[in-house]
């Protein structure tokens, strides 16, 4: 059974850094491209940032680029998410996703998501 | 960016009646011959499951209640009958290119 499992969320400082992990089982991690996926309260998804299967490649939505850093250990099975310099308008919650392969690029399974609430 | 206009922002439908959900794309989400537009159910307090992938497949366990169709960029779910646990949230999601967006939501309630 796939299982995807975040972790590393909570209240935040603007500012400051957090980040979130994701533990995945249940296939073969290092096949798959993995992503982030969040949700302000109240609102709509949006996609955040993928890496491709090796971690060579890796892509985010601009308004986290330069901030934001999606890498994942192989070995570990073990998505991350590295959030700098965050701001009040990146509170949301944020889910781990496996991007479906043979290029379809869609999110075939979701991890339960971590809150990530960014306030003074 | 490719821009997903997603229709209407909520709809109450009558138990066993049809809904259909509308997306339109703001350019081609096409890629060899396959529109890599996907729906997804979101019900309240859960998170997001795929119903259709590429257009019109349905995912692993979904019934046949729901169907997907494209007409010139506008992408369409379609659930017919509608049943009580059908009470959700509709997204759909373009896979073509970077940065990947989804459309605003669709909430389907019971009439």
């Amino acid at each position: 059974e796939v299982q995807l499992v975040e972790s590393g969320g909570g209240l935040v400082q603007p500012g400051r850094s957090m980040k979130l992990s994701c533990a995945a089982s249940g296939f073969t991690f290092n096949n798959y491209d993995m992503a982030w996926v969040c949700q302000a309260p109240k609102k709509g998804l949006e996609w955040v940032a993928t890496i491709s299967y090796d971690g060579s490649s890796t892509y985010y939505r601009d308004s986290v680029k330069g901030r934001f850093t999606i890498s994942r250990d192989n070995a570990k099975s073990t998505l991350y998410l590295q959030m700098d310099s965050l701001r009040s308008e990146d509170t949301a919650t944020y889910y781990c996703a496996r991007s479906k392969d043979y290029g379809y690029n869609y999110f075939d399974y979701w991890g339960q998501g971590v809150m990530v609430t960014v306030s003074s | 960016n490719i821009v997903l206009t997603q229709s209407p922002a909520s709809l109450a439908v009558i138990l066993g009646q049809k809904a259909t959900i509308s997306c339109t794309a703001s350019e081609s989400v096409n890629k060899f011959g396959i529109n890599l537009m996907h729906w997804y159910q979101q019900k309240p307090g859960q998170l997001p499951k795929i119903l259709i992938y590429n257009e019109f497949s349905r995912a692993p366990g979904i019934p046949a209640r729901f169907s997907g169709d494209e007409a010139e960029l506008n992408f369409t779910l379609t659930i017919e009958p509608v049943e009580a646990d059908d009470v959700a949230t509709y997204y759909c999601q373009q896979g073509l290119t970077f940065p990947y967006t989804f459309g605003a939501g669709t909430k389907l309630e019971l009439k």
